[in-house]
């Protein structure tokens, strides 16, 4: 299986820019997804195929990278980001998802 | 609005069955793939089982294989996921999702708010 591997957890102010990473074992072309899970909700999609903001998602929130290595950047973080944000791949068989980034808004 | 409703989860005893349903409302189901992806307690998500539009083709994950069927029904608006065999590390929330697509590949674009299950003696 591909495994994607995240940072644990990141702690910002708000107004900065937060970047989360997600390193995958193998290529997944562009196929990779991010969502953002609060306490206690079930996820929703940021971003979908690297780089494709959902709609109705701020523009505050943006994707890049293809291959192995991926970037969801926050700018600016504001308090309401407070969640954990999930990285997620579909070129591979079986889909898999990254552990998690815990953000915390100081 | 796009709205997914899961229901059925509980408390169910190893080696026993369960049957989640997920009522889709707010888009035409027969045109989107759906999915059921868990989340054990303080846990990462983890894929489960998708189904094709028409049901004809269905995926599962290897540790469900042979003991969890994904099913649809377009006319009823409904995803169901008959779990068998349950097994203490079945135990988590069940969310129901919409798989969106293009030529590329498929991504969960919707989610349900997700119902537990937990399998304990």
């Amino acid at each position: 299986d591909t495994v994607l591997t995240q940072s644990p957890a990141l702690a910002v102010s708000p107004g900065e820019r937060v970047t989360i990473s997600c390193r995958a074992s193998e290529s997944v072309s562009t196929l990779m997804h991010w969502y953002q899970q609060k306490p206690g909700q079930q996820p929703t999609l940021l971003i979908y195929l690297a780089s494709n903001l959902e709609s109705g998602v701020p523009a505050r929130f943006s994707g890049s990278g293809s291959g192995t290595d991926f970037t969801l950047t926050i700018d600016p973080v504001e308090a309401d980001d407070t969640a954990t944000y999930y990285c997620q791949q579909s070129w591979n068989d079986p889909f898999t998802f990254g552990s998690g980034t815990k953000l915390e808004i100081k | 609005e796009v709205q997914l409703v899961e229901s059925g989860g509980g408390l169910v005893q190893p080696g026993r069955s369960l049957k989640l349903s997920c009522a889709a409302s707010g888009f035409t189901f027969s045109n989107y793939g759906m999915a059921w992806v868990c989340q054990a307690p303080t846990k990462g998500l983890e894929w489960v089982a998708s189904i094709s539009t028409g049901g004809g083709n269905t995926y599962y994950r290897d540790s469900v294989k042979g003991r969890f069927t994904i099913s649809r029904d377009n006319a009823k608006n409904t995803l169901y996921l008959q779990m068998d065999s349950l097994r203490s590390e079945d135990t988590a929330t069940y969310y129901c999702a919409r798989l969106d697509n293009n030529y590329r590949g498929y991504w969960f674009a919707y989610w349900g708010q997700g119902t537990l299950v937990t399998v304990s003696s």
